[in-house]
């Protein structure tokens, strides 16, 4: 099973670039890279996924070397609204073991708090 | 356009009490499931059903059963309430049963044990 690793923390402020690198060195050849923003009260909602190369959409881009080890999430020009927590989550599009559920978990994410 | 939709949206229970908390989803999905966040923690999966008829564990199934009531609902029950259970639940559907597949939220259940 793809574990993930994510700081558990990050500040930046407005206007700038955030990057949160995500690394999954157990990923499987048919997994899928996916991020998901989570605000206070809220469930997470879908940012971005990607399987090779890059991946941008009108909310994020997303980075994924060839060995696909890692996978970067990187957010322009971030917003006090864009304070949030972000899940990195790896895994396939087809059937679940049910040893595989654990992959349905989310990990601690990573809170991103942007300063004004 | 609903997505995901369950309730209460707000429950205080007494220790010992049972519920059910209620999920429903019109995206014709065939995967549903129930997590639990507590505070300042990442959501973990409590069951799942990979499809209509089928229910599986996940990380922390005790204390709690469900049933896919149908393709639209899965709920889930706690018999007999603990402290312990005080949490925020949320319900969540996706079309297929990878984790490569989007998983749809819904707004959570705020769940506190007296």
């Amino acid at each position: 099973l793809a574990k993930t690793t994510q700081p558990i923390s990050m500040d930046s402020y407005e206007g700038q670039e955030v990057n949160i690198t995500c690394s999954h060195n157990n990923i499987a050849t048919n997994d899928y890279i996916t991020w998901y923003q989570q605000f206070p009260s809220q469930g997470p909602r879908f940012i971005i996924q990607g399987y090779k190369t890059k991946v941008t959409n009108e909310v994020a881009s997303l980075f994924i070397p060839a060995d696909r080890k890692s996978s970067t999430l990187s957010l322009p020009r971030v917003s006090l609204s864009d304070t949030a927590v972000y899940y990195c989550l790896v895994g396939d599009k087809g059937s679940l073991s049910s040893g595989s559920a654990r992959q349905l978990t989310f990990g601690s994410g990573t809170q991103l708090t942007v300063l004004p | 356009n609903a997505g995901v939709t369950q309730t209460p949206k707000f429950q205080v229970l007494k220790t010992g009490q049972s519920m059910t908390l209620q999920c429903a989803q019109d995206m014709n999905h065939n995967s549903m499931y129930w997590y639990r966040q507590d505070p300042g923690m990442g959501l973990r999966l409590i069951y799942y059903s990979a499809s209509e008829g089928t229910t599986d564990k996940g990380e922390v199934p005790n204390g709690y059963n469900v049933s896919r009531l149908n393709k639209r609902e899965f709920s889930l029950r706690l018999e007999s309430a603990a402290p312990s259970q005080t949490s925020v639940y949320f319900c969540a559907s996706s079309a297929g049963q990878g984790t490569g597949n989007t998983i749809y939220f819904g707004e959570g259940s705020w769940l506190t044990v007296v």
